[in-house]
């Protein structure tokens, strides 16, 4: 157990819908990234959020879009989404933004689009 | 940008077996760090080994080492006396030296482990 938490484990939705993943980072990490596991695009980075505020920007949709609480938790907004946004979701966190920070990885939550 | 290569789809061994997993990497930067994840069945992304690139010293983590070659940008994982628990997706990781950015995964390698 990573003590990274994701909610919900799958999610069902369809095509043209909005949904929401959240991320619960382990306590005292700082830094969340998130993380999309597809089978045509592999594992790409999505967004990095460090303290609330965004910090890196990789492959995110614009349909996509990310926040972080004061709490730290963070949570990922999927919208209009389409049958490739299948996929499994990740979220990581890591203590801060040093360089070469190991990131733990939570279970992952799946999403089927139909 | 940077790339990660892993050449190796799928590779079986058998138990007690000693295997190598392939990573390659294109980057200019001078100051990275490298991973090796593991993921099981279960999805879970587990980090088995980290390595500096500005470390000489291979990283070591029990049964499992790493052979990395700065020159050639290589960064192959050794795992010894292979167990059923090993099989697994293992994926090669990179993070750039300019810290704000996320993990560059390679495709991952199959491996299997067999009885």
């Amino acid at each position: 157990d990573s003590g990274v938490t994701q909610t919900p484990k799958h999610l069902i939705t369809a095509t043209g819908q909005r949904v929401t993943l959240r991320c619960s980072p382990r306590s005292g990490d700082l830094s969340v990234y998130w993380y999309q596991q597809s089978l045509d695009q592999g594992l790409q980075f999505l967004i990095q959020y460090y303290n609330g505020e965004e910090r890196a920007k990789g492959n995110i949709l614009e349909r996509f879009s990310a926040q972080q609480f004061p709490d730290l938790h963070s949570e990922l907004n999927l919208s209009s989404l389409e049958l490739g946004d299948s996929a499994l979701y990740f979220c990581a966190s890591s203590p801060g933004t040093r360089v070469g920070e190991t990131q733990y990885f939570g279970p992952g939550t799946r999403l089927l689009v139909l | 940008a940077q790339t990660v290569t892993q050449s190796q789809p799928e590779m079986s061994v058998q138990e007690a077996e000693t295997v190598t997993l392939s990573c390659t990497y294109d980057t200019s930067e001078s100051n990275y760090y490298l991973f090796w994840y593991k993921q099981p069945p279960s999805r879970q992304m587990i980090l088995v080994i980290r390595q500096e690139a500005y470390k000489q010293q291979n990283a070591t983590e029990n049964r499992f080492s790493v052979n990395f070659q700065k020159a050639a940008k290589s960064f192959s994982l050794k795992i010894s006396d292979s167990q059923l628990g090993d099989t697994a997706m293992y994926f090669c990781a990179y993070h750039s030296g300019g810290g704000a950015d996320g993990l560059t995964f390679g495709k991952g390698t199959h491996l299997i482990i067999q009885p």
